[in-house]
């Protein structure tokens, strides 16, 4: 069964230093693996997602995440962080043979210092 | 604007009364789902749907139904909503495959 860890509930950075959030999957196929992002009081946007084609995949606001088979990881990175990026971040896991059903990490708080 | 919309945006119901919360997209999506979301476990999936009347359990569905009379509509009801059922739902939309889901703006739910 496909599951999803995110190894850390809260990151906290100061504004332009780089953003490292991680996840790691479990998953019994190749998957499919997204980054969403909740603001305060809002849904959930995509980021970003990858689906075997690259592994370093590029997504919105200056997001990237590079898919690492050998240690089924799919870590997000940003090179300058801004107070705009605080939010939620889920990882995901698409379960493959389960119609739509995404599989959710808990998630990662992440606090951007001034 | 393509969007997946959610109503109402908040609900205060006492234990018992039943309540139905509604989707609607606008971007003719073959799947949806509905996910609550809770402190410290992410989103989890109650229910999704392939197509009209086409239907199936995600992963916590006791205590909810759901159908899909139309393409466009995905209800969710709670027919004796209990206190463990207080959280945020969001209803989502997809086209299938890898393009993953839009998200309405949630509804928050207690129950009383």
């Amino acid at each position: 069964a496909q599951s999803v860890t995110q190894l850390d509930s809260h990151v906290s950075v100061s504004e332009g230093t780089p953003v490292l959030l991680r996840c790691n999957y479990s998953s019994s196929y190749s998957p499919s693996l997204f980054w969403y992002v909740q603001h305060p009081n809002k849904g959930l946007q995509l980021l970003l997602k990858y689906t075997s084609a690259a592994t370093l995949v590029k997504g919105i606001n200056g997001f990237e995440a590079e898919f690492k088979k050998s240690e089924t990881s799919f870590h997000l990175t940003k090179p300058s962080a801004h107070m705009s990026d605080a939010a939620e971040y889920f990882c995901v896991v698409r379960h493959f043979n389960y119609g739509q059903n995404f599989v959710f990490g808990p998630g990662t708080r992440l606090s951007v210092l001034p | 604007e393509a969007q997946v919309t959610q109503n109402p945006r908040y609900l205060i119901t006492v234990t018992g009364k039943k309540l139905t919360v509604t989707c609607s997209q606008n971007m003719n999506h073959e799947y949806m789902s509905w996910y609550r979301q809770d402190p410290g476990l992410g989103l989890r999936q109650i229910y999704y749907s392939m197509n009209v009347e086409v239907t199936d359990k995600g992963d916590v569905p006791e205590g909810y139904k759901v159908s899909r009379k139309e393409k466009r509509n995905f209800p969710l009801i709670l027919e004796s909503p209990s206190p463990n059922q207080t959280s945020l739902y969001f209803c989502a939309s997809s086209t299938g495959g890898d393009y993953g889901y839009t998200f309405g703006s949630g509804t928050r739910l207690t129950v009383v």
